[in-house]
């Protein structure tokens, strides 16, 4: 079975930092983009980041491009999200997400459970 | 940027047709793609590729693309419909994807 879980959300004080981490099973990890999107509460959905199978390539949104960092171990199957200068609005639950079809025919399928993160005093 | 327009909110009675519309320019140049997120539940994918279903999802759920507009499509509305329902695009001029705003769709 295909399956993305997602760990490492929590409460952080505005200003601080967090790291998420997505374990993959159920395929070939190393062949696929990965990509990290965000829905803040009652909002939509947005994508925040991208990274290519081998890591060479990575994108952000505007908004977190120099605080928020994506990589990946292959060797591990995982995905991260490494996330700094944290803001209330960064507030929201973070999926982990495969990109799949091909360049201008992708879409996320698989999803992760998704998970929490709030940034408050 | 691409930028993608769903209407709020939809509402059909049950076992009416539903049509939610996703509006871009020049859309259907581009492949689009639905995902359905029932109350504090994971977006999932209902279409891919403007009409195609993946495994596991009704015949009732089917897409089309033309011009300015794509249109998720469910017919037979059941209460179990009820959701948001998102489009989405991959934009290739800064390979990232869009998200439409959302649709909820009301089951009367």
């Amino acid at each position: 079975e295909v399956q993305l879980v997602e760990s490492g959300g929590g409460l952080v004080q505005p200003g601080g930092s967090l790291r998420l981490s997505c374990a993959a099973s159920g395929f070939t990890f190393s062949s696929y983009w990965m990509s990290w999107v965000r829905q803040a509460p009652g909002k939509g959905l947005e994508w925040v980041a991208n990274i290519k199978q081998d890591g060479s390539q990575k994108y952000y949104v505007d908004s977190v491009r120099g605080r928020f960092t994506i990589s990946r171990d292959n060797a591990k199957n995982s995905l991260y999200l490494q996330m700094n200068s944290l803001r209330a609005d960064d507030t929201a639950v973070y999926y982990c997400a495969r990109r799949s079809g091909s360049w201008s025919h992708s879409w996320f399928d698989p999803w992760g459970q998704g998970t929490l993160v709030t940034v408050s005093s | 940027s691409y930028v993608l327009t769903q209407p709020p909110s939809v509402s059909v009675a049950p076992g009416q047709t539903a049509r939610i519309t996703c509006g871009g320019n020049n859309i259907g140049s581009r492949s689009v793609h639905w995902y359905q997120q029932k109350p504090g539940q994971v977006p999932v994918l209902v279409v891919y590729d403007d009409t195609d279903r993946p495994s596991g999802i009704p015949e009732r759920f089917s897409g089309s693309n033309s011009g300015n507009t794509a249109t998720l499509t469910i017919s037979r509305v059941e209460a179990g419909d009820e959701a948001d329902y998102y489009c989405q695009v991959w934009d290739t001029s800064v390979d990232h994807p869009v998200f439409g705003g959302g649709t909820k769709l009301t089951v009367l």
